[in-house]
């Protein structure tokens, strides 16, 4: 059972570009949350989503960013016209249905804005 | 809301010494409680968790002991190897049925051989 999948790695885009980033949950995992890292700091929520909705997105800011879970392919989490303070490390996590289970991370897509 | 505090970094230790990172939290309910940690250019993997007061969650050596009195959750271990040089987070998870995890500024530590 492969684990959480990411890509890319590694993701660098000019001020302005869009950036989407997949995240494959692990399979029979139908939960999936993206939370952000910014250099020294640790990880904060951005949103998470079942299959085709969206339960909390109270981390997402309010402009650029969007996420997706559709029933069928991966999460996507898109960032329009990026700005510098969007490079991070993002991290994607999912978990199987059911309450109080364990989310296991992927490895992150590290995004660079230059 | 919820939150969880870290004792500062960076921490540098020489193999086989004792190791204690600090973790407390704050939290209207009753959290489940999260060690992970970060290797170099990796993900987060699990390391321990607690659900409830007094439970004691242990993993490679590692433990902690989630303390309701003082809203603690400190991670031990009595002989740290180089291999144990990562970013250690701690984290809450809100009471039954929430999912989001809130995370620790992280702690980075160093073992010297």
């Amino acid at each position: 059972n492969a684990g959480v999948m990411q890509n890319p790695r590694h993701l660098v885009r000019r001020r302005g570009q869009e950036a989407r980033l997949r995240c494959s949950p692990m399979k029979g995992h139908s939960h999936v949350y993206w939370y952000r890292q910014l250099p020294e700091e640790g990880l904060k929520f951005m949103v998470y989503l079942q299959k085709e909705n969206i339960i909390d997105e109270s981390g997402m800011p309010k402009e650029r960013f969007s996420a997706e879970f559709p029933k069928e392919g991966p999460s996507i989490l898109r960032i329009q016209q990026v700005v510098r303070g969007d490079s991070a490390a993002y991290f994607c996590a999912s978990s199987p249905p059911g309450v109080s289970t364990e989310a296991f991370f992927g490895q992150g897509t590290r995004l660079t804005v230059v | 809301g919820d939150s969880v505090t870290q004792m500062e970094g960076p921490v540098t230790l020489s193999e086989e010494a004792f190791l204690t990172i600090n973790c407390t939290y704050t939290a209207t309910g009753y959290p489940s409680l999260f060690w992970y940690v970060q290797y170099p250019g990796e993900g987060l993997q699990l390391l321990l968790k607690a659900t409830k007061a007094d439970d004691k969650g242990s993993n490679k050596g590692f433990e902690a002991t989630y303390r309701k009195e003082t809203t603690s959750f400190h991670l031990e271990k009595g002989s740290v190897q180089v291999s144990d040089s990562a970013v250690y987070f701690c984290a809450l998870r809100e009471g039954q049925g929430a999912q989001k995890l809130v995370f620790g500024q992280g702690t980075r530590l160093t073992i010297n051989p």
